[in-house]
Formats: structure tokens, C-alpha cells, sequence
């Protein structure tokens, strides 16, 4: 049982590159999330999806895709990289009747845009 | 929209007692959570109030008051491996319960 994991650990990118973000969990979760952590910001949602085939927009969207074909993996893509997207973004999923809104998190994806 | 306040660092000694505050603002509130992170680290849930009063698991402890958009992280006995970030976070009925909005983090640092 993985929980929860990302792909790949570290990037570096060139502004105006595209690239994708992989996120599954082994958990049979409903609920997926993807998060951006910056300095001092907390955790900021940026998109999730409540059930395979639906996506929805969170807090800071913009610049940001995801597709959730299949339930156990979540992807988040960017289509052309801006420095300001430099941050740490972490996956995480949730049971769909968790009364606690317990949400596991991957170990998280270090993004640097040159 | 959601707001959260809770302090940006705190320093106790190894064996004290410290309290994390969070005060947050929300229309729609549905439940108070409680997330720990060390450097480097992924975010770990600690605690869930949901009706107001005290939850404990075993060091740790978390309060809500409802009436007062309050809440707080207690944690005991402290340990080294207890410096970490904590988060508070809230989960908003409007937004069909699905989401949580996170707290900027509060920065613990246990010295001996």
C-alpha cells in the first residue's frame, strides 16, 4: 500500500515548456487534489476532481490543467511555464464519506521555471 | 470567501506545553482540521473538530468554539521531533464540503 505518490520529485523547467504532473494513490479514493505550497502561503488549492471523469477549479487555477481519466491518478499539467508557477505542489486524496475530511498527501513535486 | 489567522512561528522548550490559536472567518463553516509538516515534508492530518469542545489524541489536543470562529492545537509534553509547521484548516458547507482552505502555517521550533 504506496498511499499516495508523485511524479517526478524534482524539475527543472525553461519558461514557456510544457510538462505534466502524475499523482496516484492506491487507496480507492474519490476525491483528488492539487496543491501549490510557496513561502509563507500555506497550501493553496488549485484544482480537484470528486470522482473519475470531473475536474473542477480552485482557489489558484490559472496556468493549470488536470484530467482525471482513470480514479486512481490525478494529473496536472502545465501548458507553458512561467517563473511565478515555481513552487512545491502536492497531491492528496480523500475518501469520499470521510467525516473528518481527512486527506492524505504525496510527498510533494519541487518545480523550479527558469 | 475563507480566512484563517494563526501566528507564524512559536518557540517553546522540550517537555512545555504550547498553544497553536487559529481564528478564521467562513460563512459556511463545517469543521475545524489540524495539519502537521516537517521541513521538507508532506502535510499529515493531526485532528478534526467538527461541534465545539476538546478532542484529544494522546499528546496532542484541538478546541473549537463555534460561536467564536476559534480554535487551537495543544500540544504536550513537547518533543524535539515535534518541531514542525501546523496548519489549521476549514471546510466550507458552500463549497459542497469537498475542499479545504488552508492556514499560512504556524512554525513551531522546540528547543532543549
Amino acid at each position: 500500500n504506496a498511499g499516495v505518490t508523485q511524479t517526478p520529485k524534482f524539475r527543472v523547467l525553461k519558461t514557456g515548456q510544457s510538462m505534466t504532473l502524475l499523482c496516484a494513490q492506491d487507496m480507492n479514493h474519490e476525491y483528488m487534489y492539487w496543491y501549490r505550497q510557496d513561502p509563507g502561503m500555506g497550501l493553496r488549492l488549485i484544482h480537484y476532481s470528486v470522482g473519475e471523469g470531473t475536474t473542477a477549479k480552485g482557489e489558484v487555477p490559472d496556468g493549470y490543467n488536470v484530467s482525471r481519466l482513470k480514479k486512481q491518478n490525478f494529473l496536472l499539467g502545465l501548458e507553458s511555464a512561467a517563473p511565478s508557477q515555481t513552487s512545491v505542489y502536492f497531491c492528496a486524496s480523500r475518501e469520499r464519506l470521510a467525516e473528518a475530511n481527512e486527506q492524505f498527501f504525496g510527498p510533494g513535486t519541487r518545480l523550479t521555471v527558469l | 470567501g475563507q480566512s484563517l489567522e494563526q501566528p507564524s512561528e512559536v518557540t517553546a522548550v522540550e517537555g512545555a506545553i504550547v498553544q497553536i490559536n487559529c481564528t478564521y472567518q467562513t460563512s459556511g463553516f463545517y469543521g475545524l482540521s489540524w495539519y502537521q509538516q516537517h521541513d521538507g515534508g508532506a502535510p499529515t492530518f493531526l485532528s478534526y473538530n467538527g461541534l465545539d469542545g476538546l478532542e484529544e489524541t494522546g499528546r496532542f489536543s484541538s478546541f473549537l468554539s463555534r460561536s467564536d470562529s476559534y480554535g487551537y492545537l495543544l500540544l504536550q509534553e513537547l518533543q524535539m521531533k515535534d518541531s514542525a509547521s501546523y496548519f489549521c484548516a476549514v471546510r466550507d458547507i458552500r463549497a459542497g464540503s469537498y475542499q479545504l482552505t488552508f492556514g499560512k502555517g504556524t512554525k513551531l521550533s522546540v528547543i532543549p
